[in-house]
């Protein structure tokens, strides 16, 4: 069973609002993932992290920033939020050869 | 840039039916899952696949990895309602690392009574 958890499930937010997606985990993996995710589409990376203190930009360009002060903990935030930022975002974290435990995921809407 | 192309996109089957989807690249992975996921949740692992031609079974659902590790299928015997989701595969990059996955975009599946 994965312990992975994603706060807030569903928010609904007007332009240019500043927002934070929280995530943790209580499995102790050092390696975590942010990944965006249309209705019924493909995953698409956009931020990673392989330690505290370490972060990466992922495969897509994004406008989120991320942070990692501590294992168990991944934040997502976004400065300004837009329409386009519209989306389902996942969060998960690496069990080992490859294999990721997911978040429920945050489901945003950008009025 | 390693790519995975699943297909079909989308699949109705009745219930009781067998069905295949695929999953295929041109890059070689040093492993493959398969997740599977319901709308508004995250992937949930089903399996993973490690050396060529490993077969895996879980219940009623088979996997296969191929051979040269590019390519992986997933068999369904006798669906039903339940199976209905979103399949995803996912390669781990050749070269040991595994840090990073590569998502196909996914087979949807609808199982009907």
């Amino acid at each position: 069973e994965a312990d992975i958890y994603q706060t807030p499930r569903y928010l609904v937010i007007g332009t240019g609002k500043k927002i934070t997606l929280e995530c943790s985990q209580t499995m102790g993996h050092d390696k975590m993932y942010w990944y965006q995710q249309d209705p019924g589409m493909e995953l698409h990376l956009i931020h990673y992290s392989y330690g505290v203190n370490s972060t990466e930009k992922g495969d897509l360009s994004s406008e989120s920033t991320v942070s990692r002060i501590r294992t168990e903990h991944f934040p997502l935030t976004l400065e300004s939020a837009r329409p386009s930022h519209t989306s389902q975002y996942l969060c998960a974290s690496w069990r080992g050869e490859g294999e990721q435990y997911f978040g429920p995921g945050t489901r945003l809407t950008v009025t | 840039t390693q790519l995975l192309e699943q297909s079909p996109q989308f699949l109705s089957i009745q219930e009781g039916e067998n069905l295949t989807v695929y999953c295929n690249s041109s890059s070689v992975f040093s492993s493959l899952q398969w997740y599977r996921q319901e709308p508004g949740e995250g992937p949930v692992l089903l399996v993973t696949v490690v050396t060529g031609g490993e077969v895996k079974k879980l219940k009623r659902l088979t996997f296969q990895f191929g051979d040269a590790r590019k390519d992986s299928s997933l068999h369904i015997t006798a669906a039903q309602t339940g199976d209905t989701g979103l399949y995803l595969c996912a390669g781990g990059s050749s070269g040991g690392s595994n840090y990073k996955l590569t998502f196909g975009k996914g087979t949807l599946l609808t199982v009907n009574p």
